[in-house]
Order: structure tokens, then C-alpha cells, then sequence
């Protein structure tokens, strides 16, 4: 059946390392989302793609963070340096936008932990 | 601004009916969905509502009223599996906004 793909499921990094975070949309679907969700924060909106285009990344610290959809099956999130205050849970969400009902879709999460 | 509210937690027995309060103020407004999420996993889409009244999906039923900025998510014949957190979440300027959550605790 048709689901939205991380990987890694799971990152334990040291502080300043590079991370690297990617994501395959469902197939066919023209919207890919980055949230991460913290217990203090709950879901934010880090960036999101319509047709590979960035149209928001608002959300994103642009010093450390950059996302980019390589192709329509790809979409990658990377934090460089990272440090402890990143750790939380990325989840990727893609959907098929264009109209109001634009149902997300969500991955499993990557959960990052950076020491 | 763009505000959610919802409660943060609330207890149910299993069985019974629970009802989840949303209220937002936002900018604009094409729509209002619930996801489901259970712990440690990824939130899963429950229902959208865009026109006012109630959407029933089996167990699961989600009001709207636009003019008082108000929905709520109703949960019938409880199971421990519905243990999870409920998020509200509104279609406004082309962005999802999210509440925080609410976390549902069922007790046999």
C-alpha cells in the first residue's frame, strides 16, 4: 500500500556532525511537508514543496537547516552543524495539493537525538 | 494571529463517549481536520470538515461551526486503542495550522 518513507528511522549524532534526513513521497503526490515535533512545541512547520518548488521554509533556521527536492521522489532535510537543542522528531508528510482538502499524508519519523 | 486551542489531556472510561474541544482563531479558513496519533508514532488523518455540521465516520464524528470559530471531535463506544493524542489542525492562507494536541487517557 501507498506510504510516505523516512530514513534513518532513528539518528544519534555528537554535536556539530551533519545530519541528513530523506524522504520518499507517495507516489504521485505533488506536496512534501517537514515538521518537527518536540514535547514543548508540538508540530512545526519547517518547509514545504509544492511540484519540487520550495514554498515556505519560514519555519527553518537557515543557518544550520536546508531542504531541497531533488526529484519528485526525494526529498531531503539536512541540519549542519547540529546541536542538542535539535533533537526531536522529524516527520516528512506529503499530499496532493492544488485544492482545499489537501489531506497530509505523514511518515514514520526520523527521531534525532544529537548529544 | 493564528490561534488553536485544545485541551491537553483528558480521561475517559473505556466504553463510554468523550467529546475533544477545538477553538481557533485564524486569518482565514478552508477547513479544519483532526489526526490521530498515537504515542511514538505518526499522526494519521481522521476527518476534515468545511462546511458547518456534523461528519459522522463510524465511532468517530467532527463538528463544525465557522461563525463561532468551534469544532470538536466525538468518540463513541471508547477502546483502549483510541489511547493516543487528537490534534486539530486549520486550512488557512494555504498552510496547516496546529493545535498542540490533546492527549487521551482511557481507563478500563
Amino acid at each position: 500500500d501507498a506510504r510516505v518513507t523516512q530514513t534513518p528511522r532513528h539518528k544519534v549524532t555528537e554535536m556539530g556532525q551533519e545530519v541528513t534526513m530523506r524522504c520518499q513521497p507517495i507516489l504521485g503526490h505533488n506536496t512534501v511537508f517537514w515538521y518537527r515535533q518536540t514535547m514543548m512545541q508540538g508540530l512545526e512547520l519547517l518547509a514545504y514543496f509544492r511540484n519540487r518548488a520550495p514554498l515556505d521554509d519560514s519555519g527553518m533556521p537557515k543557518d544550520r537547516f536546508s531542504a531541497e527536492m531533488p526529484d519528485a521522489t526525494l526529498a531531503t532535510l539536512k541540519i549542519q552543524p547540529s546541536e542538542p537543542r535539535d533533537s526531536a522528531v522529524y516527520f516528512c508528510a506529503s499530499g496532493l495539493g492544488g485544492g482545499y482538502q489537501e489531506t497530509q499524508y505523514f511518515g514514520p519519523g526520523t527521531r534525532l537525538l544529537v548529544l | 494571529g493564528q490561534n488553536i486551542d485544545q485541551p491537553t489531556e483528558m480521561t475517559a472510561t473505556e466504553g463510554a463517549i468523550v467529546q475533544i474541544n477545538c477553538t481557533y482563531q485564524t486569518s482565514g479558513f478552508n477547513g479544519l481536520f483532526w489526526y490521530q496519533q498515537h504515542a511514538g508514532e505518526a499522526p494519521t488523518f481522521l476527518s476534515y470538515n468545511v462546511l458547518d455540521g456534523l461528519e459522522e465516520k463510524g465511532r468517530f464524528s467532527s463538528f463544525l461551526s465557522r461563525s463561532k470559530g468551534y469544532s470538536y471531535l466525538l468518540l463513541k463506544e471508547l477502546q483502549m486503542k483510541d489511547s493516543a493524542s487528537y490534534l486539530c489542525a486549520v486550512y488557512s492562507n494555504y498552510q496547516l495550522i496546529w493545535g498542540a494536541g490533546t492527549k487521551l487517557i482511557i481507563k478500563p
